[in-house]
């Protein structure tokens, strides 16, 4: 594609819901990271996946946060029982690799309101 | 701790007016610096990384190691400069960024 694809591109639940927001990386980029942007804050990492293996997932908050990559291509974020506080836009952006490019490609982004 | 940390939330100037926007980074190693960019209604893109020197759209950011700082400055401010902008550390030998919380620039005319 094009770019970075994410959807969907608003999600709004319940506390105490599932939810997942997936995304597709750019063609041939084999590093993908997981970023959440809580308003007026800068991205904050979550994982990140080289390949299908989740090579560094020291951000993630809690266990309630999981992540996966089954075919080094698209992945899932999946949120189990979503609390207010998981409210934020969740981006996810791909790369060649920081170490070669320095550069990350990001999505527009899934925004996630837990009511 | 690795910490970046943008201490403006917003800057406003007039077109034609200067521009600095401060960075300051807590990093005990070599780190590689970034700035990104969002425009209105756009993406996250990249703007500048202190390794490759270069100036982008008339921005240069230059790496102060002895003040662990990398601000990004820009002579003459333009109206299509107005943006989100995030200083971002990259941790030697990490494959991942950490942003600082951001700064708009609002250029008036």
């Amino acid at each position: 594609g094009a770019g970075v694809s994410q959807t969907p591109s608003n999600k709004v639940t319940e506390k105490g819901k599932y939810v997942e927001l997936r995304c597709d990386p750019i063609s041939g980029h084999t590093a993908l990271y997981w970023y959440r942007q809580s308003l007026g804050q800068g991205p904050e990492f979550l994982i990140y996946f080289q390949g299908t293996g989740a090579a560094d997932d020291s951000g993630l908050p809690n266990d309630r946060f999981f992540a996966v990559r089954p075919e080094g291509s698209v992945s899932t974020l999946k949120i189990q029982r979503t609390e207010r506080g998981d409210s934020a836009v969740y981006l996810c952006a791909s790369s060649l690799g920081l170490a070669v490019t320095g550069e990350l490609f990001f999505g527009e982004g899934s925004r996630l309101t837990v009511l | 701790a690795q910490r970046v940390t943008q201490p403006e939330k917003l800057l406003s100037v007039f077109k034609g007016a200067p521009v600095e926007l401060k960075c300051n980074y807590s990093y005990s190693g070599s780190p590689e610096l970034f700035w990104y960019v969002q425009y209105s209604r756009q993406r996250l893109q990249l703007l500048l990384r202190h390794i490759s020197r270069e100036s982008i759209k008339g921005f240069t950011a230059d790496l102060n190691k002895g003040e662990t700082s990398f601000h990004l400055k820009k002579p003459f401010a333009q109206e299509e400069d107005s943006a989100m902008y995030y200083c971002a550390l990259r941790p030697g030998g990490y494959n991942k960024l950490i942003f600082g919380a951001g700064t708009r620039l609002a250029v008036h005319p």
